[in-house]
């Protein structure tokens, strides 16, 4: 069964204080790892597909990167409007299930002014 | 929320009820999910559709029921509410399965039954 643990749970920063969260999973085989920005009453937002170890994406003060156990989402200099639980989601294949994405349940970050 | 509206936003239902939330999106995707999200959970996936009149079971089906007879529509019903599916349901799309792409979700809808 594929699964998806973040890490931590909570993460609270002062702006300008960069830092990372983490995103372990299984899978029998990775298709593609997501992950996603999701604000209060809000639908997720996509931030970034990856597709293989030793990738790594960028936008604005936000780069993902991926390794073939776990994949990072690093914060440079943060500021308050990154406040927002981040979540990570894993696409396996899977045979004919492979249209499924397994979430993780997410990390709600918090940047102080 | 790329082109997906979701209605009703919200809604107040009681035990027993049937409830019909809508998923109308403007991209004309072929594939269209219905997930839940709790407190605790990560989102789960309910029912999904890839084409028109074709669906299909997620993980959490049981107590739900889909129908898509328009590629732009996606209803989820539930039969009779219960107090476990008070929650807040999102709505997805993607445009291929081909290759792993992302799904993009609507603005969400909160149920609670009562």
């Amino acid at each position: 069964e594929d699964q998806v643990t973040q890490s931590p749970e909570a993460l609270r920063l002062q702006e300008g204080e960069s830092s990372s969260l983490n995103c372990s999973y299984t899978v029998s085989g990775l298709r593609g790892l997501f992950w996603y920005r999701q604000d209060p009453g809000k639908g997720p937002e996509f931030l970034f597909t990856l597709y293989s170890a030793g990738e790594e994406k960028e936008k604005e003060r936000l780069k993902a990167t991926l390794t073939k156990k776990e994949s990072f989402l690093h914060i440079t200099a943060p500021k308050p409007e990154d406040s927002a639980t981040y979540l990570c989601a894993v696409q396996a294949n899977s045979g004919g299930s492979n249209y499924k994405l397994t979430f993780g349940k997410g990390t709600l970050l918090t940047v102080n002014p | 929320d790329a082109g997906i509206t979701q209605s009703p936003r919200h809604k107040v239902t009681e035990t027993g009820t049937p409830v019909t939330l809508r998923c109308h999106q403007t991209e004309n995707h072929r594939y269209m999910y219905w997930y839940r999200q709790d407190p605790g959970h990560g989102l789960r996936l309910i029912h999904y559709s890839y084409g028109v009149k074709d669906t299909d079971k997620g993980e959490v089906s049981d107590g739900y029921s889909v129908s898509r007879s328009k590629t732009e529509d996606f209803l989820l019903t539930l039969e009779s509410a219960t107090s476990s599916q008070t929650s807040v349901y999102f709505c997805a799309i993607s445009e291929n399965q081909v290759q792993p792409n992302e799904q993009y979700f609507g603005p969400g809808t909160r149920l609670t039954v009562t």
